[in-house]
């Protein structure tokens, strides 16, 4: 079975620096890659995808993230933080062949920005 | 756009008690999913339906049923809560497979 994990439950940065989340998916083949924004009290807001193509995925809100198979990562990237952007972050693995759109999520990882 | 629109917000439950957590989405999606979200945890899929008319096992679906009453709708039921069913309960809908999933606001269920 496929898992995911984010190596850093928190991260705080300051308004105006670059942000980087990391992601790691075990899985046999190449997965459909998936970052997901919490902001506080709602639900999960799909930031951008990855099935095919161009490893470079550029997303809403000024996110990108690359996918690289040789160390089977996506981390996710913003060069400058703004405060709005302080929220749970959560990657997600979707196995192609698998019936369903079974999600597997990894356990989050929560930015903090200071001022 | 509504999206997908989940009842309650809130609950309190005690021991023993049964509820029924309602889920609906306006998108004409075709899968549903309900999903538990634990510290630490992440979101952890619960039950979900690929189409109407059919529903399948998650990763814990243990003290849970659903339903997925017409295309719209999907519930679950917890028929007798337990203190280990504390969460916040999230749903989920998806045009099909391997599309992103759109989520509800979730639901915030105590079991005392």
């Amino acid at each position: 079975a496929q898992s995911v994990t984010q190596p850093d439950i928190h991260i705080t940065v300051s308004e105006g620096a670059s942000l980087e989340l990391r992601c790691n998916y075990s899985y046999g083949a190449t997965p459909y890659l998936f970052w997901y924004v919490q902001s506080p009290g709602q639900g999960l807001q799909l930031l951008l995808k990855y099935f095919s193509g161009d490893t470079l995925v550029q997303g809403i809100k000024g996110f990108e993230a690359e996918f690289k198979r040789s160390q089977s990562s996506f981390n996710l990237r913003k060069p400058s933080v703004h405060w709005s952007d302080a929220a749970e972050y959560f990657c997600a693995v979707d196995v192609p062949e698998a019936a369903g759109n079974k999600l597997t999520f990894g356990g989050g990882t929560r930015v903090l920005v200071k001022p | 756009n509504a999206g997908v629109t989940q009842t309650p917000k809130f609950q309190v439950l005690k021991t023993g008690q049964s509820m029924t957590l309602q889920c609906a989405q306006d998108m004409n999606h075709n899968s549903m999913y309900w999903y538990r979200q634990d510290p630490g945890m992440g979101l952890r899929l619960i039950y979900y339906s690929a189409s109407e008319g059919t529903t399948d096992k998650g990763e814990v679906p243990n003290g849970y049923n659903v339903s997925r009453l017409n295309k719209r709708e999907f519930s679950l039921r917890l028929e007798s809560a337990a203190p280990s069913q504390t969460s916040v309960y999230f749903c989920a809908s998806a045009k099909g497979a391997n599309q992103p999933q759109h989520f509800g606001d979730g639901t915030r269920l105590s079991i005392l």
